[in-house]
């Protein structure tokens, strides 16, 4: 089955750096890839998608990239904020039936001022 | 204007009594989805809805039967609560292809 892996412990960095979060993935070849931000008792909120035959995505302060031969993607926060604060969560297409997201557990970022 | 919506946000019950939970979604989706995030955060689809019929169903114990009036309506009926099923379930909703999921708010649910 899908195995989809995001950094287990808790990003702490200081305001005005950039966040790096890292999503590996195995046992699968999804055609595209997302990030979802989800804020203490809320829903996960869609921040960018990545196809499989894209390299990276830009949306403001945010980066991802998508590297299909490693089997990861990077998603960065350039001039973090303590606004960023927030779990982040990399999430794979399984299109076998349905259209089906397969979630990571995500990466809880703490932006310290 | 509350793009997806859930009712209730918190359910306290307890074990062996039947619920239900609603979804609306005012976005002109065709589809939607139930997911269930338990304690330990992950978040995994149960059930998958597109214009009222059922595309996506995940191993989950038939006590759990999606029910979906229009395409707009996605609501989730649990019978038989069990302990096990104290976790936050999430409805969402998207335009067939799962291409970026709009959640709610989420309904936690606590079953004693």
């Amino acid at each position: 089955s899908q195995k989809i892996e995001q950094n287990s412990e808790a990003l702490n960095i200081q305001e005005g750096k950039t966040a790096t979060l890292t999503c590996n993935y195995t046992n699968y070849s999804p055609a595209y890839l997302q990030w979802y931000r989800q804020d203490p008792g809320r829903g996960p909120v869609f921040l960018l998608l990545i196809r499989e035959n894209e390299k990276e995505k830009r949306k403001e302060r945010l980066k991802v990239t998508f590297d299909t031969t490693l089997k990861q993607s990077l998603f960065h926060i350039t001039a973090s904020q303590p606004a960023d604060s927030a779990t982040y969560l990399c999430a794979l297409d399984y299109m076998e039936y349905g259209n089906k997201l397969v979630f990571g557990a995500g990466t809880i970022l703490r932006v310290k001022s | 204007d509350t793009a997806v919506s859930q009712t209730p946000k918190y359910l306290v019950t307890q074990m062996g009594n039947d619920k239900s939970i609603k979804c609306e979604q005012n976005l002109g989706h065709d589809t939607m989805y139930w997911y269930k995030q338990d304690s330990k955060k992950f978040l995994k689809i149960m059930f998958s809805y597109n214009n009222k019929e059922l595309i996506i169903n995940e191993t989950v114990p038939n006590r759990f039967s999606p029910k979906s009036p229009d395409k707009a309506h996605l609501n989730l009926h649990i019978n038989s609560l069990e302990l096990g099923d104290s976790a936050v379930y999430f409805c969402a909703s998207s335009q067939p292809g799962g291409l970026e999921q709009y959640f709610g708010p989420g309904t936690r649910l606590t079953v004693t």
